[in-house]
């Protein structure tokens, strides 16, 4: 089965700073990848995703870039604020067979005004 | 709750209990997914169901039960056979369509007293 790795599992940032989150997966059949941001106590919200199909997508102050020969896609978010201060998480989605969502075990993000 | 409810918010269990967890949805998604959060471990899926009457055991599915009689329900029962259930229970939603993001309910949360 799929396996995703995600580094790094803290990240502190002043605020203002860029922060990147990498993530690894195995199976070379996934083609979905989404990202997903969990504050404390509450549930994973998708904060941006991309597909097999483009290498990168941009919304606003968050990216994300994906690499399909490396199997490897990070998040990039820039201008960091206070309240991008969360558990991020990535995840990777096989196109074969049953599809299921395959997580990484989340980095949590401390933005420090 | 965007479609997908989870109850009870809270849940205590004695040791040597059987207890269900609820997650309804009224987004008409065929997909449903029982997912575990510990603390650093990730998002780690238990069971899931693409469609009525049918589910796949996850990564973690020993000591816990799942049913999908109707579309709209798909509860998550742990026995007294998963040593270890106090946890973050995350259920989920998707589209049957594979690249799809997935919604989640608000959570419960376990706790063996």
């Amino acid at each position: 089965g799929e396996n995703v790795e995600q580094h790094p599992s803290t990240l502190s940032v002043q605020e203002g700073d860029s922060a990147v989150i990498k993530c690894t997966y195995s199976d070379s059949a996934s083609n979905y990848f989404p990202w997903y941001k969990q504050e404390l106590g509450k549930r994973p919200q998708l904060i941006i995703d991309i597909r097999s199909n483009v290498g990168e997508k941009k919304d606003q102050r968050i990216a994300v870039t994906l690499n399909k020969t490396a199997k490897h896609f990070s998040l990039h978010i820039t201008e960091t604020q206070p309240e991008d201060s969360a558990v991020y998480f990535c995840a990777a989605s096989s196109n074969s067979g049953y599809s299921t969502l395959t997580f990484g075990k989340g980095t949590m993000l401390l933005v420090s005004p | 709750d965007g479609g997908i409810t989870q109850s009870p918010k809270y849940l205590f269990r004695k040791e040597g209990q059987n207890v269900t967890l609820s997650c309804e949805q009224n987004l008409n998604h065929d997909a449903m997914y029982w997912y575990r959060q510990d603390p650093g471990q990730g998002l780690r899926l238990i069971y899931y169901s693409q469609i009525v009457n049918d589910f796949q055991k996850g990564d973690i599915a020993e000591g816990y039960s799942v049913s999908r009689e109707k579309k709209e329900s798909f509860p998550l029962t742990v026995t007294s056979a998963q040593k270890n259930p106090t946890a973050f229970y995350l259920c989920a939603i998707r589209s049957r369509a594979r690249e799809t993001e997935a919604f989640f309910g608000q959570g419960t949360r376990l706790t063996v007293v």
